[in-house]
């Protein structure tokens, strides 16, 4: 089974909608940690957010906004009013406290595309 | 300033050569990792140094070869290449190799097998 869930492949909306990344995650861990990374089309990896296993609170940022329910084991990422520089690969991560601490165990990432 | 910066960000070689990727990281960090990302985007870690000693190599072919000569620095050496290790390689570092610390990345070596 895939420790990390996503289940979409790739999601099209045009600008100004509002779009929801779903991550599901498996761990038999008390403690981890999640993350969200943006891929642009120009390659890079950069680093959105990290949240522990402790911290259930929503966390906003601007137009991102991130729900972590433990109860569902999901870490969902919603971007409010889109724009096409958010079309991106997006990838949620797991770190888990069982073998190497260090170790980001990666989705299979979501491909979103913002038309104008 | 680049925070991790990898060379070249392109190379186009033959099968059966031996090809290196360098990685320079100027945060201080204590640690840093090889990720390979497949033609599907699929991201997996290969290895991780910590302070220039490996702690953790995912079941990644003999012909791979990490070396870190210091902790800012960690290469990756390829021999015998094949074409299924044509993909995108990506370094990154983080503070330390404690639970939760987000990783930087570089901007990635695509490595095309001829």
């Amino acid at each position: 089974a895939q420790k990390v869930t996503q289940a979409q492949t790739e999601i099209s909306v045009v600008e100004k909608e509002d779009v929801t990344l779903d991550c599901v995650y498996e761990t038999r861990d008390t403690t981890y940690y999640l993350f969200w990374y943006k891929q642009p089309p120009s390659g890079e990896l950069v680093f959105l957010i990290r949240r522990n296993s402790f911290d259930e609170q929503n966390e906003i940022s601007g137009r991102y906004s991130w729900n972590f329910q433990k109860s569902t084991s999901s870490f969902n990422f919603t971007i409010t009013a889109s724009q096409v520089v958010d079309s991106a690969v997006y990838f949620c991560a797991l770190s888990e406290s069982t073998g190497a601490n260090s170790k980001l165990t990666f989705g299979k990432g979501i491909t979103l595309s913002v038309r104008p | 300033d680049t925070a991790v910066s990898q060379t070249p960000k392109y190379l186009v070689t033959q099968m059966g050569n031996d090809k290196s990727i360098k990685c320079e990281q100027n945060l201080g960090h204590d640690t840093m990792y090889w990720y390979k990302q497949d033609s599907k985007k699929f991201l997996k870690i290969m290895f991780s140094y910590n302070n220039k000693e490996l702690i953790i190599n995912e079941t990644v072919p003999n012909r791979f070869s990490p070396k870190s000569p210091d902790k800012a620095h960690l290469n990756l050496h390829i021999n015998s290449l094949e074409l299924g290790d044509s993909a995108v390689y990506f370094c990154a570092s983080s503070v330390n190799w404690g639970l939760g610390q987000p990783q930087h990345f570089g901007d990635g070596t695509r490595l095309s097998i001829l």
